[in-house]
């Protein structure tokens, strides 16, 4: 069974930092690129950033760049998001997911881990 | 690439079929998929490259569209089938999502 458990959420000040850590278990983790997507209370779907299954290629929203990083540890099947300089409207639900890249979807989702960004 | 959903709401019976557009600023082949969420639940992956079911979906969801106009079909709303859909396109970085659609039991 597909299981990816997400870490590391919680209320932070802003300018602050925190990192999420994302545990997959279930598949081959090393063969898949890897999302971060948020979802601000009571609002819809953002994507944030994408890695490639090697971890040489990444890709961030505009809002993010400069502030986040994504990374992962293949030896250890688990993917991170470094998060920095961190603003109000950072605040969400933080998902990470697999993606399909050869047919482009993502299928399976962790059950979201909460960053409340306030003073 | 903005993606624009209509209806954002939707009020509907269960037994009656339904339509979701999904309506892309440029064209994006057929690197769409269909989401479904319920509250507090992460979402779930319906529909694939436009009109593929995934893997255990019901076949009353049905996708079609290619280019910038989408759509996403129920054809017989179950009670269980009530929730937020989103549309995702994933042509091009960044990866975009509609704004939702709402279906609520009338």
């Amino acid at each position: 069974e597909v299981q990816l458990l997400e870490s590391g959420g919680g209320l932070v000040q802003p300018g602050g930092s925190l990192r999420l850590s994302c545990a997959a278990s279930g598949f081959t983790f090393s063969s898949h690129a890897m999302n971060w997507v948020r979802q601000a209370p009571g609002k819809g779907l953002e994507w944030v950033s994408t890695i490639s299954a090697s971890g040489g290629s990444t890709y961030y929203t505009d809002s993010v760049k400069g502030r986040f990083t994504i990374s992962r540890d293949n030896s250890k099947n688990t993917l991170y998001l470094q998060m920095s300089s961190l603003r109000a409207e950072d605040t969400a639900v933080y998902y990470c997911t697999n993606y399909v890249t050869s047919i482009r979807y993502f299928d399976y989702w962790g059950q979201g881990t909460l960053v409340t960004v306030s003073s | 690439i903005q993606l624009t959903q209509s209806p954002s709401s939707l009020s509907a019976s269960v037994g009656d079929g339904v339509t979701i557009t999904c309506r892309a600023s440029q064209g994006i082949s057929n690197y769409l998929a269909w989401y479904q969420q319920k509250p507090g639940k992460a979402p779930k992956l319906l529909i694939y490259a436009a009109s593929t079911l995934q893997s255990g979906v019901p076949s009353r969801f049905s996708g079609s569209g290619s280019g910038t106009d989408f759509t996403l079909t129920i054809s017989s709303l179950q009670p269980e089938d009530f929730a937020t859909y989103y549309c995702q396109q994933l042509n091009t970085y960044p990866i975009t999502f509609g704004q939702g659609t709402r279906l609520e039991i009338k």
